[in-house]
């Protein structure tokens, strides 16, 4: 069964520190793989996607991830954090029978002045 | 372009009740899925519609339950409320992927309180 793993709860950072939030997946296929971001008391916006090709992929407000197939894993990363990067963030498998997600149980980031 | 709406924004009933929470995809969006979310579970995915036939299923109790209008809007109904079923309902719209994978736009969600 597909399954997607976040395993950090929770996430402190100094502001201006360098982000490595870990996601790791259970799939039979290559899989379609995404990043949200989640601000209290909003809906979930999309920071990238990766369907194929380059393995390393960028999104937006400077952040990337690069797919290792190898590992099963797909690793959000920003060179350099903003106080305004604190979030609930969540890592997402795409299954292409049919629209469905599945999602991880999401990684509280709490940055530091 | 709107983005994706539910309405209400927050919800409190009692034991016992029904609720019907509603979802307005993005204009041009056909497959409309609806997740709940909690702090112990994170998002469980409830249902996915489209072209108003139910898609896909989680694994979730009779209880719950959804339907999508001709013009793509959906709603979702949860009877016999239980206290477990306080949570936030995200709903997320997306094109008919087709052959080939397409985004989830999430709305705001509808925070429910059973109390």
């Amino acid at each position: 069964a597909q399954s997607v793993t976040q395993p950090d709860i929770h996430i402190t950072v100094s502001e201006g520190a360098s982000l490595e939030l870990r996601c790791n997946y259970s799939y039979g296929a290559t899989p379609y793989l995404f990043w949200y971001v989640q601000s209290p008391g909003q809906g979930l916006q999309l920071l990238l996607k990766y369907f194929s090709g380059d393995t390393l992929v960028q999104g937006i407000k400077g952040f990337e991830a690069e797919f290792k197939r190898s590992q099963s894993s797909f690793n959000l990363r920003k060179p350099s954090v903003h106080w305004s990067d604190a979030a609930e963030y969540f890592c997402a498998v795409g299954v292409d029978t049919g629209n469905q997600f599945y999602f991880g149980t999401g990684t509280s980031l709490t940055v530091i002045p | 372009k709107a983005g994706v709406t539910q309405t209400p924004r927050y919800l409190i009933k009692t034991r016992g009740q029904q609720v019907t929470l509603s979802c307005s995809p993005i204009s041009g969006h056909r497959s409309v899925s609806w997740y709940q979310q909690t702090p112990g579970q994170g998002l469980q995915f409830l249902f996915e519609y489209f072209s108003e036939t139910q898609r896909n299923k989680g694994n979730f109790p009779g209880r719950f339950s959804g339907r999508q209008f001709s013009n793509s809007r959906s709603e979702m109904n949860v009877s016999t409320l239980e206290l477990g079923d306080s949570a936030l309902y995200l709903c997320a719209s997306s094109l008919d992927p087709g052959l080939s994978y397409n985004e989830q736009f999430f709305g705001p969600g509808t925070r429910l309180t059973v109390l």
